[in-house]
C-alpha cells in the first residue's frame, strides 16, 4: 500500500477567498498523479492528470502543480465559490496501481 | 454519451451471503477498475480489468473477485460477506489502462450494507 497523504483533512473558506492544499506521495517510481473532485451525492470527477515534473494544469479557477522529485502536488482554488464545496482527492499511480489519498474536504461559506 | 452505470445502487445482505455488483462502462472504454470506500477511509483500489484481463489487484482477500466481459462490462463478487464489507463500491472506466495515465470516469456507486 503506497502512502499518499493529503493535508489538511478539511478546510473552511470564505466565498471569494483563495485556498490551496497538498497531496504528498512517494517520490520514487512515479508514473502519474490524478486530482478528482467529489461532490456530495455525486460521482468523483476528474480535474487533472499530471505526469511530468513541473507540470502546471488549470481548469477555470482551479489549478495544480506537480513536483515529482520531492513528492508533492498542490491544488489551488482562486476566488472560491459555494459550488467549489467538495472533497478533493489525489491519486498516485505507480507500478500499475492507483492509490488514493483520504481527501481534503473544502467548505465554502457564503 | 451515457456515463458509467452501476447496479444495484443499494443493497442489504446478511453475513455469510455473497453479492455481485455490476458496472457498465462508457461506450468505447476498455478499462474498468473497482474501489471500496468505508467510513473514515479513502478509496481503496480493488482491481482493474482491461480487455477482459485483470491487470492488477489491490490488497484484498480472495473473497473479492471480479471479471470483465467482451463488451467491457464488469462484475465484482464478494463471497462470505462480513460486517466490515459494508461500504460504497465505486467502479470507474477509462479509455486506456490506468497504467497509461487514463483519466477515470466514475459511476455513482453501489452501497452495500451487511447485517
Amino acid at each position: 500500500i503506497l502512502n499518499v497523504e493529503q493535508s489538511p483533512q478539511s478546510l473552511h473558506v470564505q466565498e471569494g477567498d483563495s485556498t490551496n492544499f497538498t497531496c504528498s506521495f512517494p517520490s520514487s517510481n512515479f508514473y502519474a498523479l490524478h486530482w478528482y473532485r467529489w461532490e456530495t451525492a455525486k460521482s468523483p470527477e476528474a480535474l487533472f492528470v499530471m505526469t511530468l515534473n513541473g507540470d502546471e494544469k488549470k481548469k477555470g479557477r482551479i489549478s495544480a502543480t506537480l513536483n515529482t522529485k520531492e513528492g508533492y502536488s498542490y491544488l489551488y482554488i482562486k476566488g472560491s465559490q459555494p459550488e467549489d464545496s467538495a472533497t478533493y482527492l489525489c491519486a498516485f499511480i505507480s507500478d500499475y496501481k492507483l492509490s488514493f489519498g483520504a481527501g481534503t474536504t473544502v467548505t465554502v461559506r457564503a | 454519451k451515457a456515463g458509467v452505470t452501476q447496479t444495484p445502487r443499494y443493497l442489504i445482505k446478511t453475513r455469510g451471503q455473497q453479492v455481485t455488483l455490476s458496472c457498465s462502462p462508457i461506450s468505447g472504454h476498455r478499462s474498468v477498475s473497482w474501489y471500496q470506500q468505508t467510513p473514515g477511509q479513502g478509496l481503496q483500489f480493488l482491481f482493474e480489468y482491461f480487455s477482459e484481463t485483470q491487470r492488477n489487484k489491490g490488497n484484498f482477500p480472495g473473497r473479492f473477485s471480479g471479471r470483465q466481459f467482451s463488451n467491457s462490462r464488469s462484475e465484482m463478487n464478494v463471497s462470505t460477506l462480513e460486517l466490515g464489507d459494508s461500504a460504497l463500491y465505486l467502479c470507474a472506466s477509462s479509455q486506456r489502462a490506468t497504467s497509461n495515465t487514463g483519466e477515470l470516469f466514475f459511476g455513482e456507486g453501489s452501497r452495500l450494507t451487511v447485517l
